[in-house]
């Protein structure tokens, strides 16, 4: 299957810097990518759907100035967590759809970034 | 925004035995789908649910699309200690672009 890989995997950082992550679609092309943003022993919330060539679609609540996102190619897709504060530490996973078949795209996500902010 | 609501939210089980597990949504979602997450990793896609009604398994998975397409649930039978993980239903809205909703999610044990 699709792969899709996240760098890094791990990033502790102080309280006031600016973190990037990096989603990678390995194997195959991806116009939109999605972030995902997970909270210990909590669901997947839906950040943003980054898009190739244009803005980020942002999920109501999210701020798009704290958490930027730019889809540089088709196979490349980045969060940067811009003033980062203890509460911006999170597991943050990325996916991106397959090929078009069907009704319904698989999304194959990443393998997700441990952010911890100090 | 969407709600998925999942349960139970957690279960301890022998192993050998069956688990069952259901999603409900206030929404039409048109197609459902089942992931398993290990700790520290992303969802792993465990079955695709594409039609009201339609039931599919995968191996020692089963799962079903409510025929109102608000509701879905998933049976893993006869569980074996890998089974162990956090189990995520997940909605595809409707109105396309393939954004996803998630569950709270299950978390499942299974006792040696």
């Amino acid at each position: 299957g699709a792969v899709v890989s996240q760098h890094p995997s791990r990033v502790i950082c102080k309280s006031g810097t600016s973190v990037k992550i990096e989603c990678r679609s390995l194997d195959f092309q991806a116009t939109t990518m999605f972030w995902y943003r997970q909270f210990p022993k909590q669901s997947l919330m839906l950040m943003a759907t980054s898009n190739e060539g244009s803005k980020a679609t942002y999920e109501q609540g999210v701020e798009k100035d704290k958490f930027l996102i730019n889809h540089a190619s088709l196979t490349l897709s980045t969060l940067t967590v811009t003033s980062a504060h203890p509460e911006d530490s999170s597991f943050y996973i990325c996916s991106a759809p397959g090929v078009a078949g069907g009704s319904y795209n698989e999304q194959f996500f990443g393998p997700g970034t441990r952010l911890t902010v100090l | 925004g969407q709600q998925l609501n999942q349960s139970p939210q957690s279960m301890f089980i022998q192993e050998g035995e069956d688990v069952s597990m259901n999603c409900t949504s206030s929404s039409i979602f048109n197609t459902w789908l089942w992931y398993k997450q290990d700790p520290g990793e992303g969802p792993v896609l465990l079955i695709a649910l594409y039609k009201a009604g339609e039931l599919t398994s995968n191996g020692r998975l089963t799962a079903q699309f409510g025929i109102t397409r608000k509701d879905s649930f998933l049976n893993i039978s006869a569980s074996i200690p890998s089974d162990v993980g956090i189990y995520f239903c997940a909605g595809q809205f409707y109105y396309g672009n393939n954004r996803l909703a998630f569950g709270k999610g299950n978390q499942v044990v299974v006792i040696p």
